[in-house]
C-alpha cells in the first residue's frame, strides 16, 4: 500500500470552476499535511499546510484535513490556466524531518 | 529566486565518470536534503543534514555520497552511476525539523542523465 496516495490525473476543470485534488495516507501518526504545487520542469513549491482537523482557506485555496478518514483536499476556487500544474500532497509524521510525498495529481484548466 | 540554489542545472555523465551536484541556501535554516524525482514516481527522500549532522540516510546506494560542509552548502557526490539514476534531483531546506510552521524550500533541480 502506498504510503500517500493520490490520483495521477489528468484532472480537467474548465475556467472559473472548482477543481478538487484529494489525497490519502496511511500512516495514522502523521500529523502535519502540506500541499505542493510543481510546474512542469520547476521544483515545487508551497501552496500550504494544515494540521488541524477541519477547512483552512487561503485565498482561492482551501485545504480540508479528515483525520479520521485519513484524507487530506486542496479546492482551488475561480480555477485558472495558470493554475495548471501538477498538485503535491505531502504528509509528516510526529517527530523527525521527512515528507512522504505522494505521486502527484495533475490539474488541467481550460479555457 | 527561490532562495536555494543548485548548479548544474544539467548534467550528462557517462557510467564510469565522478561529477557532483552543488547546493546552496541563502536562508538561513539549518537542515537541508537531497530529494530524487523520477518520472511517474512519487519524490524520495534521500538524505537529510540537520545541523551539519546526517540525520536520515534513506537505503541510497553508496554510488550516491553527500557533503554538508556548513548549514547552507550541501553536495551530492556522483560515481559509477546506472542509467535508472537518471532523474531530477531536488535539494532542499528549512528549519529543523520541517513542521507546519518549519516550511521547506525547493532548489530549482538539476536534471541527471546518465549514459
Amino acid at each position: 500500500q502506498k504510503e500517500v496516495e493520490q490520483n495521477s490525473g489528468p484532472l480537467s476543470v474548465p475556467e472559473g470552476a472548482i477543481a478538487s485534488l484529494n489525497c490519502t495516507y496511511s500512516d495514522r501518526g502523521s500529523q502535519s499535511f502540506f500541499w505542493y504545487r510543481q510546474y512542469s520542469g520547476k521544483s515545487p513549491e508551497l501552496i500550504m499546510f494544515i494540521y488541524s482537523n477541519g477547512d483552512k482557506e487561503d485565498g482561492r485555496f482551501t485545504a480540508q484535513l479528515n483525520k479520521a478518514s485519513q484524507y487530506v483536499s486542496l479546492l482551488i476556487r475561480d480555477s485558472q490556466p495558470s493554475d495548471s500544474a501538477t498538485y503535491l500532497c505531502a504528509v509528516k509524521a510526529g517527530g523527525g524531518n521527512k515528507l512522504t510525498f505522494g505521486t502527484g495529481t495533475q490539474l488541467k484548466v481550460e479555457l | 529566486e527561490t532562495g536555494v540554489t543548485q548548479t548544474p542545472r544539467h548534467l550528462v555523465m557517462g557510467m564510469t565518470n565522478k561529477k557532483s551536484l552543488k547546493c546552496e541556501q541563502h536562508l538561513g535554516h539549518n537542515a537541508m536534503y537531497w530529494y530524487k524525482q523520477s518520472a511517474k514516481k512519487p519524490l524520495e527522500l534521500m538524505f537529510v543534514y540537520s545541523l551539519e549532522e546526517r540525520v536520515e540516510n534513506n537505503s541510497v546506494p553508496s554510488r550516491f555520497s553527500p557533503e554538508c560542509p556548513n548549514s547552507s552548502h550541501l553536495f551530492l557526490h556522483l560515481h559509477t552511476l546506472q542509467p535508472e539514476d537518471s532523474a531530477l534531483y531536488l535539494c532542499a531546506s528549512s528549519q529543523a525539523p520541517p513542521d507546519s510552521g518549519n516550511t521547506i524550500y525547493f532548489g530549482e533541480g538539476s536534471w541527471l542523465t546518465v549514459v
